[in-house]
């Protein structure tokens, strides 16, 4: 079954340096989200979008940015890195009709970004 | 704030031990529980899912979770662990109330198991 993809898998940047993720979610699915889990520490959820509206705001800087396109990938957007932004990023996608959580989220395998 | 919580940080088991992780949550409303494990350097997977009806839910790898609504918790449990089990687990919420369901995670559990 195809799942969530996510590229890169890996990016090292310098301080001060912009990065874009980029997110693919399940065929289908409707709503995707962005998760930040630094080293050691559980997921935190920065930002979703539902039927290509941004839905939910969680712990995410200004500095970052996302969108969700038409044909449902998102990308997240990172500009003035920081070292602290080093972790993994995680984009889920799931299926909500009508305001109910029809499926889970099922989570891509991660962007790897390291600033130096 | 809605919050998760896992009792343990670090379980050391030897193989054939049985497990239990406890996960409470601060919400009163509605809510959906899933169970995520996380082996080294990869993704979170899912492990088992609550939505509704049967509060004892079957997950894969032989994992099951208890929903105890009274008790804010849904323990993961199995009867016999592998070294294989060896990850991290998170145990993770999503409030009805929460927009677009996104996860609160606990700080998740590290599983060790000796063979």
């Amino acid at each position: 079954a195809a799942g969530v993809i996510q590229s890169p898998r890996h990016l090292i940047k310098e301080k001060r340096e912009t990065a874009t993720l980029k997110c693919y979610p399940i065929p289908r699915h409707d709503t995707v989200y962005w998760y930040q889990q630094g080293p050691g520490q559980d997921p935190q959820f920065l930002i979703s979008f539902y039927e290509k509206m941004q839905s939910d705001k969680g712990s995410i800087p200004d500095r970052f940015s996302a969108q969700q396109f038409s044909d449902y990938h998102s990308e997240l957007n990172m500009s003035s890195l920081e070292l602290g932004d080093s972790a993994l990023y995680f984009c889920a996608s799931s299926l909500v009709v009508s305001g109910r959580l029809q499926e889970t989220q099922y989570f891509g395998p991660g962007t790897r970004l390291l600033v130096l | 704030a809605q919050s998760v919580s896992q009792h343990n940080h670090h379980v050391i088991l030897s193989e054939a031990a049985s497990l239990e992780l406890g996960c409470n949550y601060s919400y009163g409303g509605t809510v959906n529980l899933f169970w995520y494990v996380q082996y080294p350097g990869q993704h979170l997977q899912l492990l088992l899912k609550y939505f509704s009806g049967d509060p004892l839910v079957k997950g894969i790898k032989g994992f099951e979770a208890e929903f105890i609504k009274s008790k804010f918790s849904f323990n993961l449990r199995k009867p016999s662990v592998q070294w294989s089990d060896t990850a991290e687990y998170f145990c993770a919420v999503a409030y009805s109330g929460a927009g677009s369901y996104q996860l609160t995670f606990g700080k998740g559990t590290k599983l060790s198991v000796i063979p």
